[in-house]
C-alpha cells in the first residue's frame, strides 16, 4: 500500500544531542501521529495531531501538523539513551471510524552515551 | 486507558499447521480492528481491516483464505494463518480504534516462526 516519504532513514547522535524527523506525502491527511517502536513491540503512540498547523508537544518531543497538511515533523530535545528505537509518522484520510492509518518507513534513532 | 492486548507473543509452529493470534481491546470496546504484518528493518503493511460482526476487509494481495480473520465481539479479534510455510515468518501486529475514535492503539506483537 501507499506509504509516507520519512527521513531521514536512520540517525546516530550523541546523547543530549536534538533530532528532528519528517514526513512528507503527496496527499493531504485529516490526521498527524507519531509512533515509536521497541524490538519487539509493538509501535506506542507519541504524539497525535488533528488540525493544519498545530504544533504539539509530549515532554522532551514536539510535532507539527504542516500547513498544507502534506508533511508534519518531529523534533526530540536533549536526547537520552532510552529514545533509541523506530520512530514512525502515521497519516489517517478520514477522521470517521474505520479508518485505516498509512505508516512511513520509519526513522531508526540511535542514541550514543 | 486504551490497552490492547495481544497474544501469543511469540509462537512457532511447524510448517503446514495453523496459527491462531487473538487481539484484545480490555478496557473500551473496539468495533474496528487491523492486522498489520512487519518484516525486520521495514514498515508496518496493512493486511486486513476487521469488523464486528461482518467480513473483514482485505488488502490487496493477502489471502482471505490463509489469514483467516474473525472479529465476533467488541473486543476480540483474531487471526488465524492456516496451512502456514516458512514464508509467513514475519512479526503481526493488531491495533484497534479506541473509544473516542481519534486514536490508534497497537498491541504488542506476535512473533510468528514457522520451521
Amino acid at each position: 500500500g501507499q506509504q509516507l516519504n520519512q527521513s531521514p532513514q536512520s540517525m546516530f547522535i550523541q546523547e543530549g544531542e536534538d533530532v528532528s524527523m519528517n514526513c512528507t506525502s503527496s496527499s493531504i491527511f485529516n490526521t498527524w501521529l507519531w509512533y515509536k517502536q521497541e524490538p519487539g513491540e509493538g509501535p506506542v503512540l507519541l504524539i497525535a495531531l488533528y488540525k493544519a498547523g498545530e504544533l504539539t508537544s509530549n515532554g522532551r518531543l514536539t510535532a507539527q501538523f504542516g500547513i498544507t497538511r502534506k508533511d508534519s515533523f518531529l523534533n526530540i530535545s536533549a536526547s537520552i539513551p532510552s529514545d533509541v528505537g523506530i520512530y514512525f509518522c502515521a497519516g489517517q484520510r478520514q477522521e470517521t471510524s474505520g479508518s485505516r492509518l498509512t505508516f512511513g518507513e520509519g526513522t531508526q534513532l540511535t542514541v550514543n552515551p | 486507558g486504551a490497552v490492547v492486548s495481544q497474544h501469543p507473543s511469540r509462537v512457532i509452529c511447524k510448517s503446514g499447521t495453523s496459527v491462531k493470534i487473538e487481539c484484545r481491546s480490555l478496557d473500551f470496546q473496539a468495533t474496528t480492528m487491523f492486522w498489520y504484518r512487519q518484516f525486520p528493518k521495514q514498515s508496518l503493511m496493512l493486511m486486513a481491516t476487521s469488523n464486528e460482526g461482518s467480513k473483514a476487509t482485505y488488502e490487496q494481495g493477502v489471502e482471505k483464505d490463509k489469514f483467516l480473520i474473525n472479529h465476533a465481539s467488541l473486543t476480540l479479534s483474531t487471526l488465524t494463518v492456516t496451512s502456514a510455510h516458512p514464508e509467513d515468518s514475519s512479526f503481526y501486529i493488531c491495533s484497534a480504534i479506541n473509544s473516542n475514535r481519534r486514536g490508534y492503539t497497537f498491541g504488542s506483537g506476535t512473533r510468528l516462526t514457522v520451521v
